[in-house]
């Protein structure tokens, strides 16, 4: 079966523009969550939507926002783009999210690059 | 404030040999633990998983060892291979959530694990 699909793989933006990051979960899957990727930082943890809620947030601004749709897809959006924004989004999906126990699975990423 | 540690940036070892990935946490909350596995250009990829009611998982080449009174656990690869080369990231979880929280995963930096021939 499909795995987790991010789009787009990889875009340069500039300070002070928005960007939107989208990820359609494996069939089936309800959970979606969303990780940022950075060298000095590693995997942080954004969000988590499920059935179209968001159910748990990181610490990061309210810059960063996001939303699932009822085919659990989900798209993330960054405004006021800053340099220190510049990584690797991760999604991935599960079933019923990490707290059930499932296992969780990741897209490739899609490189954002601020200049 | 790290809840997470991966304190060895980088391990080199020789195929064949065992490789040894350590992992701290300080979080006594956290009751399931996971490891990941990610290539460059790609994501992250389940390894093996361990819940706080064992010590041990083993899977394969892979064994997942968790102690919970030193708050450390820790991935054994044996043996290594060429092909284990990668970034490996232990991720902790409250598999079963405080009320109003559904849990997420708090990953270590990573250990960049390279296997030589």
């Amino acid at each position: 079966k499909a795995g987790v699909t991010q789009t787009p793989r990889y875009l340069i933006k500039t300070r002070g523009q928005q960007v939107t990051l989208s990820c359609s979960p494996i069939s089936g899957h309800r959970s979606v969550s969303w990780y940022q990727q950075t060298p000095g930082q590693g995997l942080q943890f954004l969000f988590e939507y499920f059935s179209e809620t968001q159910r748990n947030k990181g610490n990061f601004p309210g810059r960063f926002s996001g939303r699932q749709f009822s085919n659990s897809r989900s798209e993330m959006n960054v405004s006021t783009l800053e340099l220190g924004d510049s990584a690797l989004y991760l999604c991935a999906s599960s079933r019923a999210g990490v707290s059930s126990g499932n296992t969780i699975y990741f897209g490739e990423g899609s490189w954002l690059t601020v200049v | 404030d790290q809840q997470v540690k991966q304190n060895s940036p980088s391990l080199s070892v020789q195929e064949g040999r065992i490789s040894i990935l350590n992992c701290d946490y300080t979080n006594s909350m956290f009751d399931y633990f996971l490891w990941y596995k990610k290539y460059p250009a790609e994501g992250p990829t389940f390894l093996i998983s361990i819940s706080s009611i064992k010590d041990k998982n083993e899977d394969g080449r892979f064994t997942v060892f968790l102690n919970k009174s030193a708050k450390h656990l820790s991935l054994h690869i044996v043996p290594s291979q060429p092909g284990d080369s990668a970034v490996y990231f232990c991720a902790a979880s409250l598999r079963y959530a405080i009320e109003g929280s559904q849990g997420n995963l708090i990953f270590g930096k990573g250990t960049k694990l390279s296997v030589k021939p």
